[in-house]
């Protein structure tokens, strides 16, 4: 069984769905990341959850909500996309959110937006 | 400002070549971490080094070594008679120590290298 594991692995979407992104570790870590990977783009970090609780939000669109019911699971709830959204979405995690811990990622959920 | 130039695009070697891919960083702080991932097709991105800014000491590890140079904020990677299973994008990143905000980790934009049989 991977670390972390991305649930589902594929979505396409319409702009006025709801849906949500899942994120399980396994790994007795405390912080939790939400990464988005576009073509072209480099990795931009989305949210870091530290112990459960949010310490970072990047400036990312309402349209993006996350939630971290606990250190092990989380989940990006997605509403009213638009076709720019559609990129790889990547979960990670850490054992502590310090800069200097290497991360785990995920497989990635890999959102279309139609 | 933080910043990470992964200036090869893409890069294609036959089996069992050697390969740099360069990593470029630029930051303002004394105290700074350095990190090289691998992302196969797969879509996860897997760790393969940490090294922070006191330690200039190179490191190999089987096929896969790295240069650390502060002089030249040049944190490159070599692989060393490459294969198929190396094809990948592998990035390059830089976290710095004393930043407020969570958003430390700055990621290059990739190398993507092929691995021809």
């Amino acid at each position: 069984e991977t670390g972390v594991t991305q649930t589902p692995r594929h979505l396409v979407m319409g702009m006025t769905n709801k849906k949500s992104l899942k994120c399980e570790q396994h790994l007795g870590h405390n912080a939790m990341y939400w990464y988005k990977q576009s073509a072209k783009k480099p990795l931009e970090l989305m949210f870091v959850y530290s112990l459960e609780e949010r310490v970072e939000n990047n400036s990312v669109p309402s349209r993006f909500s996350p939630e971290c019911p606990n250190s092990s699971h989380l989940f990006l709830h997605l509403h009213t996309l638009q076709p720019e959204d559609s990129a790889l979405y990547l979960c990670a995690s850490s054992l502590t959110a310090q800069p200097n811990r290497e991360l785990f990622f995920g497989e990635g959920s890999r959102l279309t937006v139609l | 400002a933080q910043k990470v130039t992964q200036a090869q695009t893409e890069i294609s070697v036959v089996e069992k070549e050697d390969v740099t891919l360069d990593c470029v960083y630029e930051t303002r702080d004394t105290t700074y971490y350095l990190f090289w991932y691998k992302q196969p097709p797969s879509g996860e991105l897997v760790f393969l080094i940490r090294r922070n800014s006191f330690d200039e000491q190179n490191e190999i590890s089987g096929r896969y070594s790295w240069n650390f140079q502060k002089s030249t904020s040049s944190f490159n990677f070599t692989i060393t008679a490459s294969q198929v299973v190396d094809s990948a994008v592998y990035f390059c990143a830089l976290s710095e120590e004393m930043k407020t905000s969570y958003d430390k980790v700055i990621f290059g934009p990739g190398t993507s290298l092929s691995v021809i049989p």
